[in-house]
């Protein structure tokens, strides 16, 4: 049974355009969100994340949006950037972030010049 | 550099073989996470430490992996009889906890190959 579903295995976008990249959970104890990037043969290197209490966290170019009721989540990245070429992983978990982390399987952006 | 340390980064071994990993997390931060990824897949939690106490363990943690962080700095995990069904990427993680938690930050990841 998945509790974090990416639905997307793979999305491609244009260099200076908006990616939007998309996590679904099932489980109502989660209340704290993060978004991960790794690169191949690297550890996920830590994006941005969001507590339960709140519905919209923004740091740079990234921006991660929680709709509760949906139990969905979305990290926002504007502008598109090469270097952003990558695997995106979503995450979740419980006890404010304390307890060990449920991912995601993954979505390999690929920005296009 | 002040991140998370793996140790060794690659590892090949044979089936029937123990092996034994190490990870040295941020120097400040309390608890210690380690999760297994393979092909495909995003990683999957196994166990973690706060301190020297091993507090939570996941049913993917059999009784031939054993995970120890003997003075709440760096961490083993040891897979004793390795199966080719071991062969993954290891990762650990750490992260400062007071009253909350915060975000894990993860160290390169050793790769183990299982023939």
């Amino acid at each position: 049974d998945q509790q974090v579903k990416q639905n997307s295995p793979s999305l491609s976008v244009q260099e200076g355009r908006i990616s939007i990249l998309n996590c679904d959970y099932t489980n109502s104890m989660f209340d704290y969100f993060l978004w991960y990037k790794k690169y191949p043969a690297e550890g996920p290197t830590f994006l941005i994340s969001i507590s339960s209490i709140k519905d919209k966290n923004e740091d740079g170019r990234f921006t991660v949006f929680l709709n509760k009721s949906a139990k969905h989540l979305s990290l926002h990245i504007v502008p598109s950037q090469p270097g952003d070429s990558a695997v995106y992983f979503c995450a979740a978990s419980g006890g404010g972030g304390a307890d060990g982390l449920t991912f995601g399987k993954g979505t390999h952006l690929i920005i296009q010049p | 550099d002040t991140g998370v340390s793996q140790d060794p980064r690659h590892k090949i071994t044979k089936r029937g073989q123990n092996v034994t990993f190490r990870c040295d997390p941020i120097s400040e931060h309390n608890r210690l996470y380690w999760y297994r990824q393979t092909l495909g897949q995003g990683p999957e939690f196994l166990t973690y430490f706060q301190n020297e106490a091993q507090l939570e363990k996941s049913r993917l943690l059999s009784d031939r992996f054993s995970a120890e962080r003997p003075k709440g700095s760096f961490s083993t995990l040891e897979i004793q009889r390795t199966e080719q069904g071991d062969s993954a990427m290891y990762l650990c993680a750490s992260s400062l906890f007071v009253r909350a938690g915060y975000e894990q930050y993860f160290g390169p990841g050793t790769r183990l190959t299982v023939t």
